[in-house]
């Protein structure tokens, strides 16, 4: 079975500071992707990467970054955390090239950040 | 822009069926997708369609037309365990490798004993 791995289930940091969330996946999938979850708002795109050291946009990509050094894992960083960053933080990954249906998401259990 | 409209909620009895309807306005279509989320739990792959008519698996099916930018997932001999939400994804094109999945709000479906 794929594997999507997040570093941390619950997470407390105060404004400002400087959060790294960690995904790593154990199926060799180029497209990872980092989205946020909040009720009413659903599922919302921050950054994905299509290949290590690539990094693209994703619908609200403000005040966050991304790292991918290697293909199995993709960080998020918050670099100032701000109160309206508290949210559940879900990463996924995908295979490419495979097809339709092969294609989809797997997502890992999720971070709920709080930002005090 | 980019807009996927699904129900909130829902409720249905136990043993019924129900359906769950999706409708998209996106730059492009590459194949739809049905998530289903626990409380709590990450999201999990139901079903994928990218051509016309309906695909079937066990108890849930899901439906696309492309002309009208319309999906359905239903899902029959509702079960308690069934309650969760439901999530419409759309992908977009793949241009420069650039292959965005797009998701709706969720319904929240709730199942009656």
């Amino acid at each position: 079975d794929v594997k999507v791995t997040q570093s941390s289930r619950y997470l407390v940091k105060r404004t400002g500071e400087k959060v790294f969330l960690e995904c790593v996946q154990d199926m060799d999938h180029e497209n990872m992707f980092w989205y946020r979850q909040d009720p009413g708002l659903g599922l919302r795109l921050i950054y994905f990467s299509y290949d290590v050291k690539m990094k693209e946009k994703g619908d609200i990509p403000e005040g966050y970054s991304v790292s991918r050094e290697k293909k199995e894992r993709f960080s998020l960083i918050l670099e100032s955390a701000s109160t309206n960053q508290t949210s559940m933080y879900l990463c996924a990954s995908s295979p490419v090239g495979q097809g339709g249906a092969n294609e989809k998401l797997f997502f890992g259990s999720g971070t709920q950040l709080s930002v005090l | 822009g980019q807009n996927i409209d699904q129900p909130t909620e829902m409720t249905a009895t136990e043993g019924a069926i129900v359906q769950i309807n999706c409708t998209y306005q996106t730059s492009g279509f590459n194949g739809l997708f049905w998530y289903q989320q626990h409380a709590g739990e990450a999201p999990t792959f139901l079903s994928y369609n990218v051509l016309d008519g309906l695909e079937e698996k066990g108890r849930f099916s899901s439906f696309l037309s492309r002309s009208k930018g319309y999906s359905y997932l239903l899902l029959k001999e509702l079960q308690m365990k069934d309650s969760a939400s439901y999530l419409c994804a759309v992908r977009g094109p793949p241009m420069n490798r650039d292959d965005k999945i797009i998701f709706g709000k969720g319904t929240r479906l709730h199942i009656l004993p």
